[in-house]
């Protein structure tokens, strides 16, 4: 059975703060990896998919790194802000079959 | 209107009744999704589809039927609903990037 271990399993930053989080995954069985966004009483939205060992992907304040060999991504946020505040889902594509593996989140709430 | 739309938003239903789960998307996307959201678990896929008249189990398919006669429509039914599928139900579709595009979701309450 695959796993996706995301940590910290909630967050709480103050305003201003950046802030990371990690997403693990069996490096044997990887084809994409995938980080979502989800506001409570929303639906999720994609904001990275990642397929290269190395890749380096941004959207505004948000950044994510990617290492295949050893199994782990990093969500960035620089200086978050209360809207930031979601739950950040990490999914794998373990095969070329658009089926995910979806972790249980990071939940961050961003004090003003 | 564009998008991927659930229906209905909420439902209550009795156990035993049989109750169909509707899901849209006007992208044409080939692959479509139904999972299953409950705390504790995070999302949960019950069945996909790789294109009109292909599915496939997920990780909690039992309960459940889908069909996919059109590309656009993916329906998911509890053929008897039981109080364990009380839970919130979103459809998602993949086009040809690999990111998928959810729906509003259902909120279904099995008493």
């Amino acid at each position: 059975i695959l796993n996706v271990e995301q940590s910290p399993q909630s967050l709480h930053v103050q305003e201003g703060d950046s802030t990371n989080f990690t997403c693990s995954f069996p490096s044997s069985n990887f084809y994409a990896l995938h980080w979502y966004r989800w506001e409570t009483a929303k639906s999720p939205e994609a904001l990275f998919v990642m397929t290269l060992n190395g890749d380096e992907k941004k959207k505004g304040r948000i950044s994510a790194t990617l290492n295949t060999k050893e199994g782990y991504s990093y969500l960035y946020i620089k200086g978050s802000q209360p809207e930031d505040s979601a739950t950040y889902l990490c999914a794998l594509n373990a095969g070329n079959n658009r089926k995910l593996i979806w972790g249980l989140g990071t939940s961050l709430a961003v004090n003003p | 209107d564009a998008g991927i739309t659930q229906s209905p938003r909420y439902k209550i239903t009795e156990t035993g009744r049989q109750v169909t789960l509707m899901c849209h998307q006007t992208w044409s996307h080939s692959y479509m999704f139904w999972y299953r959201q409950d705390l504790g678990h995070g999302l949960r896929l019950i069945y996909y589809s790789a294109a009109a008249d292909i599915t496939d189990k997920g990780e909690v398919p039992d309960g459940y039927v889908v069909s996919r006669s059109k590309t656009e429509n993916f329906p998911l039914t509890l053929e008897s609903a039981t109080r364990s599928q009380t839970s919130v139900y979103f459809c998602a579709s993949s086009g040809d990037t690999y990111e998928q595009y959810f729906g509003p979701g259902t909120r279904l309450t099995v008493t």
